[in-house]
């Protein structure tokens, strides 16, 4: 059963408009979420990050919604640049028996077209 | 570049073959990571050290044995492996300082992975 869920294995977007990723969890332990890209032959490189107990963070063109009733957060990019298609993946963390536990989505993949 | 290096980067081993794959951080944190990535699946969480001590197995199999001699460096070794341990395995690093809402930053930085293929 996946904790962290991103449905949409892929979106194109135009140059200039918004990309947005959304990925739901169904785990209320959960209280710090991250998102992470990914070019392929590399490993994930962090992105932004949230806390439980903010619902918005914003940092330059990227900014991550948190909606903790719904179980809900989302990736805002804009506007979209073409260096931005990659394989983004939501990923969601607790800290359990002394130990930092981050579980992922399955990740989308995401394409701007110039 | 992350501070998260990872050798060798590509690995091809028999089933009866012995090999070691080393993760090496220069972030100066405690607490490292293994992870696998199969194709269509999410990464997979093998193994943590926290301060050199495992504090995660998530139930992975014996075949796989980690070693972290020190916060710095964190190696697999790898033996009898099966076809379907094919993967690309990620380490990772982060500084755990106790969690929590007010234990600052738990992001985990992650070296570029070794793809492996069994035979």
């Amino acid at each position: 059963d996946q904790q962290v869920k991103q449905n949409s294995p892929s979106l194109s977007v135009q140059e200039g408009r918004i990309s947005i990723l959304n990925c739901d969890y169904t785990n209320s332990m959960f209280d710090y979420f991250l998102w992470y890209k990914k070019y392929p032959a590399e490993g994930p490189t962090f992105l932004i990050s949230i806390s439980s107990i903010k619902d918005k963070n914003e940092d330059g063109r990227f900014t991550v919604f948190l909606n903790k009733s719904a179980k809900h957060l989302s990736l805002h990019i804009v506007p979209s640049q073409p260096g931005d298609s990659a394989v983004y993946f939501c990923a969601a963390s607790s800290y359990q028996g002394g130990s930092e536990k981050l579980v992922f989505g399955k990740g989308t993949k995401l394409t701007v077209n110039p | 570049e992350t501070g998260v290096t990872q050798t060798p980067r590509h690995l091809v081993m028999g089933m009866t073959n012995k090999k070691s794959l080393k993760c090496e951080q220069h972030l100066g944190h405690n607490a490292m990571y293994w992870y696998k990535q199969s194709a269509k699946k999410p990464l997979e969480l093998m193994f943590v050290y926290n301060f050199k001590e495992q504090t995660e197995n998530n139930s992975v199999p014996s075949r796989f044995s980690p070693e972290c001699p020190n916060s710095s460096h964190l190696f697999l070794h790898l033996h009898t492996l099966q076809p379907e341990d094919s993967a690309l395995y990620l380490c990772a690093s982060s500084q755990e300082v106790g969690g929590g809402l007010a234990g600052g930053p738990r992001t985990q930085y992650f070296g570029p992975g070794t793809r492996l293929l069994v035979l």
